[in-house]
């Protein structure tokens, strides 16, 4: 079984600062990490994935998240927040490509606020 | 490029009706996913299909029933409608590539509400 915590269920901060957004997984089979944004009353646009490649990936609208297997751990982070960033981002993981894994386990999400 | 198509965008029922949700997957995509989310909730797996057969089940209620097509459109078929069922329907598609993960694209979700 997989699962994820987000830290935090709100974040905010100032426009041009640092964006880290928290994420740690639990997996009995090697982890496929996904990271989604969603904006009011949307669907979910994904911003990066990890698949057991390079453990440090980089997304769209300039997001990055690191696979760190021993903090188990796939944090969200951009250098400099832009207001058009404020939105929920939620963290997911899926199983291994083979067996019945396959779905995303989301978590609880994190509402993004970037203040002016 | 072409993205998931989830018809109808917004739906509104009454307890103990019936509704049916549908999802276009994105061209050449053999997989589907149904997701439910709850006001304030994340998105929590209901069910999912590949070439037509149902591979996975989360949490869908015993009222609900799904299929996939062979257009590889899906349907989500939802009875006895109640005040709890609504929530925003996501449907996802992926390509199972020769034993490869691709990652889930989603629709823009049906927003069903039932009073």
């Amino acid at each position: 079984a997989q699962s994820v915590t987000q830290l935090g269920s709100h974040v905010s901060v100032s426009e041009g600062a640092l964006v880290l957004l928290r994420c740690n997984y639990s997996s009995s089979v090697p982890p496929y990490l996904f990271w989604y944004v969603q904006y009011p009353n949307q669907g979910l646009q994904l911003l990066l994935k990890y698949t057991s490649a390079a453990t440090l990936v980089k997304g769209i609208n300039g997001f990055e998240a690191e696979f760190k297997k021993s903090e188990t751990s796939f944090h969200l982070t951009k250098p400099s927040a832009h207001m058009s960033d404020a939105a929920e981002y939620f963290c997911a993981v899926s199983g291994s490509s083979s067996g019945s894994a396959r779905q995303l386990t989301f978590g609880s999400g994190t509402q993004l606020t970037v203040l002016p | 490029a072409a993205g998931v198509i989830q018809s109808p965008r917004h739906l509104i029922k009454e307890k103990r009706e019936t509704a049916t949700l549908k999802c276009y997957p994105i061209p050449r995509h053999d997989t589907v996913y149904w997701y439910q989310q709850g006001p304030g909730q994340d998105p929590q797996f209901l069910i999912s299909f590949y070439e037509k057969m149902q591979s996975d089940k989360g949490s869908i209620p015993d009222r609900f029933s799904a299929q996939q097509f062979s257009d590889y459109h899906s349907e989500l078929n939802m009875s006895s409608l109640e005040l709890g069922d609504s929530a925003l329907y996501f449907c996802a598609s992926s390509l199972y590539r020769g034993g490869s993960y691709n990652e889930q694209f989603f629709g823009p979700g049906t927003r069903l509400t039932v009073l």
